[in-house]
């Protein structure tokens, strides 16, 4: 009940491409919903977060949608751009502070 | 201006040798964590504290002991290293524990090397 669950493993698209990753998950006590990019040596980075009551979310090329009776989320990217290879994580937010991640998806962007 | 801040950034070491992580963050946050990143990439949180006061322990082997001698610090000493400890180990702030405005902010990670 503590599992998001995250896929694809890996994408590879063109640029210019709408990558999407999706996530599931099955605790309804999670309110918080973000998003993280990793490059390589580097933290995660906290890109776009959704609250549940709101179905979707657009910042820049990036773009959250969110099911809530479904409990599923998912990351789409604009115009994706090779600046984008990166691994990305859903993750929730559960009590305390605890994030909960998904198993990352990596991401390639060919030129 | 580094807000969250790790040091060392590479750690190889011996089995059964103890070691220390040290973080650091600059944004006048309450709450700071741990995690820990495999080789699968897959991140799973350690510790956390808030204001000094440990909130969080997820199951971590006693070896692991975190210290917070104040807000902006939180270090990690790990006692008789292990071959399965060989990660990346994160530290992390947010201004508190609760409410979904409170983006959790990483620092670049420490990778820990076991030999």
């Amino acid at each position: 009940q503590q599992q998001v669950k995250q896929s694809p493993q890996s994408l590879i698209v063109q640029k210019g491409g709408i990558p999407i990753i999706n996530c599931a998950y099955e605790n309804t006590a999670f309110d918080y919903f973000p998003w993280y990019q990793q490059f390589p040596g580097k933290g995660p980075a906290l890109l776009i977060a959704i609250r549940p009551d709101v179905s979707e979310k657009k910042e820049g090329r990036f773009t959250i949608s969110f099911n809530k009776s479904a409990k599923q989320f998912s990351l789409h990217i604009m115009d994706s751009q090779p600046g984008d290879s990166a691994t990305y994580f859903c993750a929730a937010l559960s009590w305390g502070g605890k994030l909960i991640f998904g198993q990352g998806t990596e991401l390639s962007v060919k030129p | 201006d580094t807000a969250v801040s790790q040091t060392p950034k590479y750690l190889v070491t011996q089995m059964g040798n103890d070691k220390s992580i040290k973080c650091e963050q600059n944004l006048g946050h309450d709450t700071m964590y741990w995690y820990k990143q495999d080789s699968k990439k897959f991140l799973k949180i350690m510790f956390s504290y808030n204001n000094k006061e440990l909130i969080i322990n997820e199951t971590v082997p006693n070896r692991f002991s975190p210290k917070s001698p104040d807000k902006a610090h939180l270090n990690l000493h790990i006692n008789s290293l292990e071959l399965g400890d060989s990660a990346v180990y994160f530290c992390a702030s947010s201004l508190q524990t609760t409410g979904g405005n409170q983006p959790q902010h990483f620092g670049d990670g420490t990778r820990l090397s076991i030999l």
